[in-house]
């Protein structure tokens, strides 16, 4: 099993719509997760890290289930400025990125 | 507070010539990572370095591939004898301990 998978998508949705991303990982003693975005062609930038007890910016939502081994990360009201790729982090103990889960929002 | 740091931004090599990249972590951050990413793929860990220390390269390729974090200056991965399949983004990224990672621009790596 890989150390930390995602659903490579892509995901196609449209303007306004709520869109729902997981991360699943592999380590059970893991206690660092982020969410990165990427934009084509440019680094990675961080997004949002994600707590225990789950967090909210704006749009954005990030949910951690330790039981299950998985984090989330939720979007509001999408807008097409949302497209991107999106990576998961986890420490395993060090740092591992996902593969990424590709979302187009349409107008 | 200048960011990560990378040059060249875009190198382009000859089959059989050496590469070298070079990476200036953000003030303050004594952990280096550095990542290639092909074309439509994701990010591929490569290796994990601190000041002096090569950490984990559990993601480099066994031959051509070294890489050095010097107690003064940059951080350089050095790629010997490059073929057309190293063609791609490289990736440095720096932290403060295991925390998030900030990245560099990144240097795209043309082979001919």
């Amino acid at each position: 099993r890989k150390e930390v998978e995602q659903d490579p998508g892509p995901f196609n949705v449209p303007e306004g719509a709520t869109v729902a991303f997981n991360c699943t990982y592999s380590n059970s003693a893991s206690q660092s997760f982020f969410w990165y975005r990427q934009d084509c062609r440019k680094e990675p930038k961080l997004l949002m890290s994600v707590y225990s007890s789950g967090n909210e910016d704006g749009r954005f939502t990030a949910q951690l289930n330790r039981a299950s081994q998985y984090i989330s990360l939720l979007i509001r009201d999408s807008k097409l400025s949302d497209s991107a790729t999106y990576l998961c982090v986890v420490n395993t103990p060090d740092m591992r990125f996902g593969a990424g889960t590709r979302l187009t929002v349409k107008p | 507070n200048a960011g990560v740091m990378q040059n060249p931004r875009h190198l382009v090599r000859r089959r059989g010539q050496e590469a070298r990249l070079r990476c200036s972590p953000m003030k303050g951050h004594s952990h280096v990572y550095w990542y290639r990413q092909l074309p439509e793929e994701g990010l591929k860990f490569m290796v994990y370095l601190q000041k002096e220390n090569i950490i984990d390269e559990s993601g480099m390729p066994k031959e051509r591939f070294s890489a050095e974090f010097p107690k003064e200056g940059p951080s350089i991965l050095r790629i010997q004898q490059v073929v057309r399949g190293d063609s791609a983004a490289y990736f440095c990224a720096s932290s403060r301990g295991n925390n998030e990672q900030f990245f560099g621009p990144g240097t795209r790596l043309t082979v001919l």
